[in-house]
């Protein structure tokens, strides 16, 4: 059974750094790549980025200077990092399976971020 | 950065009726589009992949199709379980983009 949960901080910091990891199951690292997708109160999903099966990765390029994604295979986790956090950070953070023919076909539940002092 | 636009942005629609949202993408995506159902504090669900194919477990009632850089996503028979928000997603090319969604409404 396919699955994937998110876990970190609920709260923030406004200029910190968010270190949120993506906890999977069901599947190797190694065969799948796994995106980071955030989504703001009210609003529409936004990609942040991919890691795929081989280690590289792909970022948002309005994110890029602030995002690193990484993973460990040996325990199944994968690690969003994002630093110098604004109050528009605030957002549930999911990640989500990656094949080729099929994006995103498994996702966590989220992990809900707020940005705030 | 490859452009989604869909539309509409909200649909009201009676059960049993025809329901079509479409995506129109700013380039040549080939059939690199997902379409994604959301429903109210959950996850979005894949439903379509490759513009045209069912995902696993999902009902008959829904399709995808192409015609050059138009997407459409049809419902043959909306059903209550139906309600939530559609997004379709390029995934030709990185950065991937969604579309802005539809929220689609019981009428």
């Amino acid at each position: 059974q396919v699955q994937l949960k998110e876990s970190g901080p609920g709260l923030v910091q406004p200029s910190e750094t968010l270190s949120l990891t993506c906890t999977v199951s069901g599947f190797s690292l190694t065969s799948y790549g796994v995106n980071w997708v955030r989504q703001p109160p009210g609003k529409g999903l936004e990609w942040m980025g991919t890691i795929w099966n081989d280690g590289s990765t792909d970022y948002n390029s309005a994110l890029k200077s602030r995002l690193s994604i990484s993973r460990d295979t040996s325990k199944s986790q994968v690690f969003l990092k994002m630093n110098s956090l604004q109050t528009e950070d605030t957002a549930i953070y999911l990640c989500a399976r990656d094949t080729i023919a099929a994006p995103m076909d498994a996702w966590g539940q989220g992990a809900s971020v707020t940005v705030s002092s | 950065d490859i452009q989604m636009t869909q539309s509409p942005a909200s649909l009201s629609a009676s059960l049993e009726e025809i329901v079509t949202i479409t995506c129109q993408a700013s380039q040549d995506i080939g059939n690199w589009l997902s379409w994604y159902q959301q429903k109210p504090g959950k996850s979005p669900q894949l439903l379509i992949y490759g513009a045209t194919s069912l995902a696993d477990g999902v009902p008959s009632r829904f399709s995808g199709s192409r015609s050059g850089t138009q997407y459409s996503l049809k419902i043959s028979r909306l059903q209550v379980e139906d309600i939530g928000i559609y997004y379709c997603l390029q995934a030709y090319s990185a950065p991937y983009t969604f579309g802005a969604g539809t929220k689609l409404e019981l009428k």
